[in-house]
């Protein structure tokens, strides 16, 4: 079965720093492409990074490009999300999701992960 | 303000069919770029409905169904019931480089 867990969320202030981690399993973690996306209170989802699956080409939304990072370490089947220079506007659920092989659509999601931006 | 764009809310009696519309652009879904949807009910994680405009994943009923015409798609729900009352999403990918997955503000579907 395959599972996605986030970890890693919780209540910062604005400035600070935090890092999201995303724990797969029940298929070959290092054969995929993976995303991380987000949902604000009350708003819609929004896409903010990918990654490959040899994690040597990442792309981010603007809205966090050159504050957030992710990277991978498919020897611990995990994904991760360093997120720097927080802002009210971060304060969300963030879910990992796992890219269909060859295509663009997200075929599972991890639970999410609520990170809290406030001082 | 998304890139594809959604009704906020629609609402249907049991046993009825409803559509949503998702309309984008030339840099997605008039690219060519397939349209997915995905259902999300409150606290829980998105759900994959409809992949490659029309396609169900194993376990979504056919009574869920997609199409794709142009810049627009659209989702139907037919035979209409109560557990369905969710949110939908839109989804497509988008050639430009400020966000390449890109999804539609979302639409709360009650059902009366």
């Amino acid at each position: 079965e395959v599972q996605l867990v986030e970890s890693g969320g919780g209540l910062v202030q604005p400035g600070g720093s935090l890092r999201l981690s995303c724990a797969a399993s029940g298929f070959i973690f290092s054969r995929y492409e993976m995303n991380w996306v987000r949902q604000a209170p009350g708003k819609g989802l929004e896409w903010i990074s990918y990654i490959s699956y040899s994690g040597s080409t990442t792309y981010y939304a603007d809205s966090v490009k050159g504050r957030f990072t992710i990277s991978r370490d498919d020897a611990k089947n995990s994904l991760y999300l360093q997120m720097d220079s927080l802002r009210a506007e971060d304060t969300a659920v963030y879910y990992c999701a796992r890219i269909d092989i060859g295509v663009y659509y997200l075929d599972y999601w991890g639970q999410g992960a609520l990170v809290t931006v406030a001082s | 303000q998304s890139v594809l764009t959604q009704p906020p809310s629609v609402s249907g009696a049991p046993g009825q069919r409803v559509t949503i519309s998702c309309t984008g652009s030339s840099s997605n879904i008039g690219a060519g770029y397939d349209v997915h949807w995905y259902q999300k009910f409150p606290g829980t994680a998105p759900k994959l409905l409809i992949y490659g405009n029309n396609n169900r994943p194993s376990g979504v009923p056919d009574r869920f169904s997609g199409s794709k015409s142009g810049t627009s798609a659209s989702l139907a729900i037919t035979g209409l019931q109560a557990d369905d009352e969710a949110e939908y999403y839109c989804q497509s990918h988008d050639s430009s480089p400020s966000g390449y997955w890109v999804f539609g503000g979302g639409t709360k579907l009650t059902v009366l």
